[in-house]
């Protein structure tokens, strides 16, 4: 079956730092959408993405989707310490006939002040 | 307020016990789903309905959990015979239509089977 992997698993930088986390499917995605949960709460939805190679900005954070359709990363500019939180990526295949998405592990980010 | 909300929000149980859990999902939405979310794991999908059917389960959700969600609202998530192993957090969320629509999940209700 469809396999989402993110890497790293845990990233604690300092305040005003970057951070990076990416995702790598195994089959190709007919999108993929980034969810952010922060402690003890529960995924909210941060964006979309659909098109190969499509790039959105959210402020500081920049998404991108690979050409292929199976990879993509999430690019955090200056982080703050309201950044805190999993960051997980979540793709539909087109073997699940685009219905059900298949979420990674996600990328812990801690910041310190 | 109008988004997802799940009760209960915390179920102890003793293991072999029946459980129940609701999902109420926001009002227009049409898709349903079920998630289990481990520590250090991202949601694990179980189940989802379009209205009132259930399209589609995980080939790996044993026969002693069920769905239902009967008037194409609420939903209900049973699972039989309680085992450690089921001791979760368990998310719904709802979503316009496919899953090229965002999801909207409820708070979660955190399950601990003693």
């Amino acid at each position: 079956g469809q396999q989402v992997m993110q890497i790293p698993q845990y990233q604690h930088v300092q305040e005003g730092e970057d951070f990076t986390t990416y995702c790598n499917s195994s089959t190709t995605l007919s999108n993929i959408q980034w969810y952010k949960q922060r402690p003890g709460g529960h995924p909210v939805f941060l964006i979309q993405l659909v098109k190969s190679g499509e790039v959105k900005k959210q402020k500081r954070l920049t998404f991108q989707f690979g050409e292929a359709k199976k990879n993509s990363s999430l690019h955090i500019t200056a982080t703050q310490t309201t950044d805190v939180g999993t960051y997980f990526c979540a793709g539909a295949s087109y073997d699940s006939g685009y219905s059900t998405l298949t979420f990674g592990k996600g990328t812990m980010l801690l910041v310190s002040p | 307020d109008t988004g997802v909300s799940q009760n209960p929000r915390h179920k102890i149980t003793k293991r072999g016990q029946n459980v129940t859990f609701r999902c109420d999902p926001i009002s227009e939405h049409n898709r349903l789903y079920w998630y289990r979310q481990t520590l250090g794991q991202g949601p694990e999908f179980l189940t989802y309905f379009q209205n009132e059917a259930q399209l589609e389960k995980s080939r790996l959700l044993s026969d002693r959990f069920s769905a239902e969600r009967p008037k194409g609202s609420f939903s209900t998530l049973e699972i039989q015979r309680t085992e450690q192993g089921d001791s979760a957090m368990y998310l719904c969320a709802s979503s316009l239509l496919a899953a090229s629509y965002e999801q909207y999940f409820g708070p979660g209700t955190r399950l601990t089977v003693t």
